[in-house]
């Protein structure tokens, strides 16, 4: 099993801040690797694939970079709808998901 | 619009059974994998069954042989047969559409939720 580990596990943050989020596998996953985010009450919405194609609809302050076993998705510029727990997901072998990091109110 | 509405969660006791059901509506389920994913308080996501749009199906080792996923193909809608259910099966569990070129979710369900008491 691949495990992700997610860092750190709570932001405190201000809006207008930028933020960026860090995510490492336990082995190479090349690409293969999708961020989520989560509010409260509500699914994971897929935010970014293939470690940074946006899906359709994300706003472009969302941005995701890295490869092999380190990625960090970036928030440019943090809005109130932002402050929420995101996740990391590998899939390159058996899909696998971080623990999550919550961005909160500073 | 796609639309995916789980149903049949609940509170049930260690040992016992429940069904799991997602209606599907703006995509047809036979031409799309398929999966349960499971968000268990203080951990992260966990993809638990996979069906494949041409019926295979896969499943995390950690309820291999307890739990089925299927789907009734007339109805648009997937199943979870959660067997034997464990305290640690306590968990919102979301149905999700799984891309066939690389296994992330892009559609997710509201989820059901499932406690499972000793």
């Amino acid at each position: 099993e691949t495990v992700m580990t997610q860092s750190p596990a709570t932001l405190s943050v201000s809006p207008g801040e930028g933020v960026t989020l860090s995510c490492r596998a336990s082995q190479s996953v090349s690409r293969n690797l999708a961020w989520y985010q989560q509010r409260p009450g509500q699914a994971p919405r897929l935010l970014i694939y293939g470690v940074s194609t946006r899906v359709s609809g994300i706003p472009a302050r969302f941005s995701g970079s890295g490869s092999g076993t380190e990625f960090s998705l970036t928030i440019s510029s943090l809005q109130s709808e932002d402050f929420a727990t995101y996740y990391c997901q590998q899939y390159s072998t058996w899909p696998t998901f971080g623990q999550g990091t919550k961005v909160e109110f500073k | 619009e796609v639309q995916l509405v789980e149903s049949g969660g609940g509170l049930i006791q260690s040992g016992g059974s429940l069904r799991l059901s997602c209606a599907a509506s703006g995509l047809s389920i036979s031409d799309q994998y398929m999966g349960w994913v499971r968000l268990a308080p203080g951990k992260g996501p966990e993809l638990v069954s996979v069906l494949y749009s041409g019926g295979a199906t896969l499943s995390a080792d950690s309820v291999r042989g307890r739990f089925i996923i299927s789907r009734d193909i007339s109805k648009n809608t997937l199943y979870l047969q959660m067997n034997s259910l464990r305290v640690d099966d306590t968990a919102m569990y979301y149905c999700a559409t799984v891309e066939s070129f690389g296994w992330y979710f892009e559609y997710w369900g509201q989820g059901t939720l499932v406690t499972v008491s000793s």
